[in-house]
């Protein structure tokens, strides 16, 4: 079964521009969670998606958008980029709602400059 | 106070020793537990939940505390590979679903 996979893996910006980051949760999990990991912080929950809908969102300005598409794939989007967005996005998929933990995909590494 | 705490460490142990991490919460509707290992730049991956009447896998046992709102993680018999920072993860009842990390411990299982 293949897991939740990210991408871009890394991906390099300068301040101002947008980034786009994709998720591909793992096979009929339909709940997409989004986490941003800074260095040396512990992991700060973004927005979670399930079916289709946004759920719920973390504390973070509405620069921090995404989405999620019908095959449950989803989309964050982060405008206006500041360096302090420099951080480890990790993605996470779940069925319906989370009860049992649930499973990261491999992260992509934001870097402003 | 910050909703999950725990120790930052590291807790720097040889091979061979019994180690034990503490995590706090304040939420006292929490409902759901768990320990995740996350190792340096990479994804965080669930250990193990975290069982009301306490739990074992392997080397690894989880404790719950209600009254006191704390789990706790006991690794016997550390190996090198170990070595790693331990998530305590949270979640509250009430429809959000929301798990809340903690910052982790580092762990580091020297020769």
């Amino acid at each position: 079964e293949a897991g939740v996979t990210q991408s871009p893996t890394h991906l390099i910006k300068t301040r101002g521009q947008q980034a786009t980051l994709r998720c591909s949760p793992i096979s009929g999990h339909t709940s997409v969670y989004w986490y941003q990991q800074a260095l040396g912080l512990g992991l700060q929950f973004l927005l979670w998606y399930d079916e289709g809908e946004e759920r719920n969102r973390g504390n973070f300005p509405p620069r921090f958008s995404g989405r999620q598409f019908p095959n449950y794939s989803s989309e964050l989007n982060v405008n206006a980029l500041e360096l302090e967005d420099s951080a480890l996005y990790l993605c996470a998929s779940s069925l319906e709602r989370v009860t049992r933990g649930y499973t990261f995909g491999s992260g992509t590494r934001l870097t402003v400059v | 106070r910050k909703e999950v705490e725990q120790d930052p460490g590291p807790f720097n142990v040889p091979e061979g020793a019994t180690v034990a991490f503490n995590c706090t919460y304040s939420n006292s509707a929490s409902q759901s537990f768990f320990w995740y290992r996350q190792d340096c730049r990479k994804e965080p991956k669930l250990l193990m939940s975290v069982y009301s009447s306490g739990n074992e896998d392997g080397r690894f046992t989880a404790q719950l505390n209600r009254a006191s709102q704390y789990i706790s993680l006991l690794i016997r018999d550390s190996k090198l590979s170990d070595s790693a920072t331990y998530l305590c993860v949270v979640m509250a009842s009430g429809g959000s679903y929301i798990p809340t990390f903690g910052r982790g411990t580092s762990l580091i299982v020297h020769p």
